[in-house]
């Protein structure tokens, strides 16, 4: 089915470790998202990107880099995880109106 | 400044009943409005929109009205079922790029 793909679905890491999600999208959307959400609040924008080979800061970059080599694919890469980065991450692509998500990342960083 | 609020995180209504979330913003930038619904351990998924331009869509039991002089967008679900328990979105986009709420929490009792 076309949509967005995150992997992985869960993982737990260790503070400091490293690691990158991907998300990977076959609808040829120009604009791809990485967003995360916590408890009792709402979908916060970590970074985006307008297109292949561009990113840009959302509102919490912190702590988080990103790529976009390929049009279909954006990847969000912690390189020494917190605890406060435990969370859950979801990737999305967008045309001007509407988005579509993928069914989200757990992590938890002990 | 949260741009987009959702002043109730959660709302318990019997089924069968009329369902009416709530959302209001600030900026008068905004230009398209959406809602999702998201299911525990799945993404966000697009519900309904509506344009600035108007003051209503409907789709089967969804409607959202704009009221663009109060700033306020509402979801209204008649009639309530218990599958519509789920958290729901708001999200405002200003030249495409998106602001969401906190969400609110609807429950829906047998």
């Amino acid at each position: 089915n076309a949509g967005v793909t995150q992997t992985p679905k869960f993982r737990v890491l260790k503070t400091g470790q490293s690691m990158t999600l991907l998300c990977a999208q076959d609808m040829n959307h120009e604009y791809m998202y990485w967003y995360r959400q916590d408890p009792g609040m709402g979908l916060r924008l970590i970074h985006y990107s307008v297109g292949e080979g561009t990113t840009a800061k959302g509102e919490v970059p912190d702590g988080y880099n990103v790529s976009r080599l390929k049009k279909q694919n954006f990847l969000l890469g912690l390189e020494s995880a917190a605890p406060s980065q435990t969370s859950v991450y979801f990737c999305a692509s967008s045309t001007s109106y509407g988005y579509t998500f993928g069914s989200g990342t757990r992590l938890t960083v002990v | 400044d949260q741009q987009v609020k959702q002043n109730s995180p959660s709302l318990s209504v019997q089924e069968g009943r009329i369902s009416i979330l709530n959302c209001d913003y600030t900026n008068s930038m905004f230009d398209y409005f959406l809602w999702y619904k998201k299911y525990p351990a799945e993404g966000p998924t697009f519900l309904i929109s509506i344009s600035s331009i108007k003051d209503k869509n409907e789709d089967g039991r969804f409607t959202v009205f704009l009221n663009k002089s109060a700033k306020h967008l509402s979801l209204h679900i008649v009639p309530s079922q218990p599958g519509d328990s789920a958290v729901y979105f708001c999200a405002a986009l200003d030249a495409g790029k998106s602001t969401f709420g906190d969400g609110t929490t609807l429950t829906v009792k047998p």
